[in-house]
């Protein structure tokens, strides 16, 4: 039974400070990983998809990796920003494309101005 | 983008009362769609899968006489909660995905509180 784990469960930082948020994953038999923010009492967004073939993805300030044979991710956040403050969910595919998500419980961060 | 629209976003019913929450993929066909519960501080949990024109396959330990799922077109998905009790208390979140490689989209969540 697949099962992700992220590390640490809460962080708080200084504005403008770089961080780094960590996935780990029992079955490295993945389709796909992806990063999600949510807000409080909110949705999802998608912020970020590795498919299990490539190595890293990047999005402005964002920018995840992804070791497959080590069931291990990592999202990085460089210059952080109060607007940064949110949840992020760290979720593995099962299968092929399109199927559900397993999610790890998430990392709540809060930056500090 | 994609956009995936969620209704109710939250919803306040008394026990024993039954509830619909209705999931709609706006611009594109979801033949699959999700959904999940989120408890407080914990992680979305996969409560079934809706397959359009067949029946949801539910995850182990989820009751498919309590929590109902019809997906009768390729652009909606409901999920009622019937005879509500508190315990039923949570954020149930749907989600869709288009048949390529995209990520899947989810909705805005609906908050459901049981009196």
């Amino acid at each position: 039974k697949q099962e992700v784990t992220q590390i640490p469960a809460a962080l708080s930082v200084p504005e403008g400070e770089n961080l780094v948020l960590n996935c780990s994953f029992t079955d490295s038999a993945i389709y796909n990983l992806q990063w999600f923010r949510q807000d409080p009492g909110k949705g999802l967004t998608s912020l970020l998809l590795i498919q299990s073939s490539q190595r890293e993805q990047t999005s402005g300030r964002l920018n995840a990796s992804l070791d497959k044979s080590s069931g291990r991710s990592t999202l990085y956040i460089a210059a952080s920003q109060p607007g940064d403050s949110a949840t992020y969910l760290c979720a593995v595919s099962r299968s092929q494309a399109g199927t559900a998500l397993i999610f790890g419980k998430g990392t709540t961060l809060s930056v500090s101005s | 983008g994609a956009v995936v629209s969620q209704h109710p976003s939250w919803v306040i019913c008394k026990s024993g009362t039954s509830v619909k929450i209705e999931c709609r993929s706006l611009d594109f066909q979801a033949t699959t769609m999700f959904w999940y519960r989120q408890f407080p501080k914990q992680s979305l949990m996969l409560m079934a899968t809706s397959n359009e024109g067949s029946k949801a396959t539910y995850e182990q330990g989820v009751e498919k006489d309590k929590f109902l799922i019809n997906h009768a077109s390729l652009t909606l998905s409901t999920l009622t909660v019937t005879s509500a009790h508190p315990e039923d208390s949570s954020f149930y979140i749907c989600s869709a995905g288009q048949p390529n490689n995209s990520p899947l989209h989810f909705g805005n969540g609906t908050r459901l509180t049981v009196t």
